[in-house]
């Protein structure tokens, strides 16, 4: 089964500092894409920094970069100089790209708040 | 060019009626997903159409449960003889192709009283 875990429920920051968000997968195939989204209180869904598999090189998304580990099956996000429009909640999420399949699958979620 | 809509952003339904959630994907794109987001879980996929085509409804209940994703306008997704159950937030995505990042709409939140 192809899971996503997010072992950090709750977090927070002070403004203008970093914070670090953890994501572990789980899957059998080799190529696929990694994705953090952003779902602030009004709920939309934003994407916010996507990593493809086969890259060595970690995406980056000027204040959002991520550590992607792939033997380690390991995808956090970096937040650096946060903001205070920063807090929601962040999901990381990931989808093969082998097989067909079309589906994301999500983590539970990291909530975020930055505080003044 | 506008994003991913739905309508309507909340929906309220008495158990036993019908719902229904509109979704027109980004311009440009045939592929449309549909996700489901129960409180406080992340986001769970239902269904994956392209036009006129089902892909994918691994995620869909058997029952009560339907979607569709006409020629000419939006995708809709049905549920009849609603449960407080299906009381939950529903997001439509969309991609211009396979294997492409999804963009998400705003979500329908659905309250099933």
């Amino acid at each position: 089964a192809q899971t996503v875990t997010q072992s950090q429920p709750e977090m927070s920051v002070q403004e203008a500092e970093t914070v670090t968000l953890s994501c572990t997968y789980d899957t059998s195939e080799n190529n696929y894409y990694l994705f953090w989204y952003k779902q602030p209180p009004s709920r939309q869904m934003i994407l916010v920094i996507r990593q493809e598999a086969y890259k060595q090189q970690n995406a980056t998304e000027n204040r959002f970069s991520v550590n992607f580990q792939k033997a380690a099956k390991s995808f956090s996000l970096k937040i650096s100089d946060s903001q205070l429009g920063d807090t929601a909640m962040y999901f990381c999420a990931f989808i093969p790209t082998q097989g067909g399949s079309e589906k994301l699958v999500f983590g539970k979620g990291t909530k975020l708040t930055v505080n003044p | 060019n506008a994003g991913v809509m739905q309508n309507p952003r909340h929906l309220v339904r008495r158990r036993g009626q019908e719902a229904r959630l509109r979704c027109s994907p980004m311009k440009g794109h045939s592929h449309v997903y549909w996700y489901r987001q129960l409180p406080e879980e992340g986001l769970k996929f239902m269904v994956y159409l392209q036009k006129e085509n089902i892909i994918d409804e691994s995620g869909m209940p058997k029952e009560r449960f339907s979607a569709e994703f006409p020629k000419e306008g939006p995708s809709i997704l049905r549920i009849q003889q609603v449960v407080r159950g299906d009381s939950a937030a529903y997001f439509c995505a969309s991609s211009p192709v396979k294997q492409e990042t999804q963009y998400f709409g705003p979500g329908t939140r659905l309250l099933v009283l």
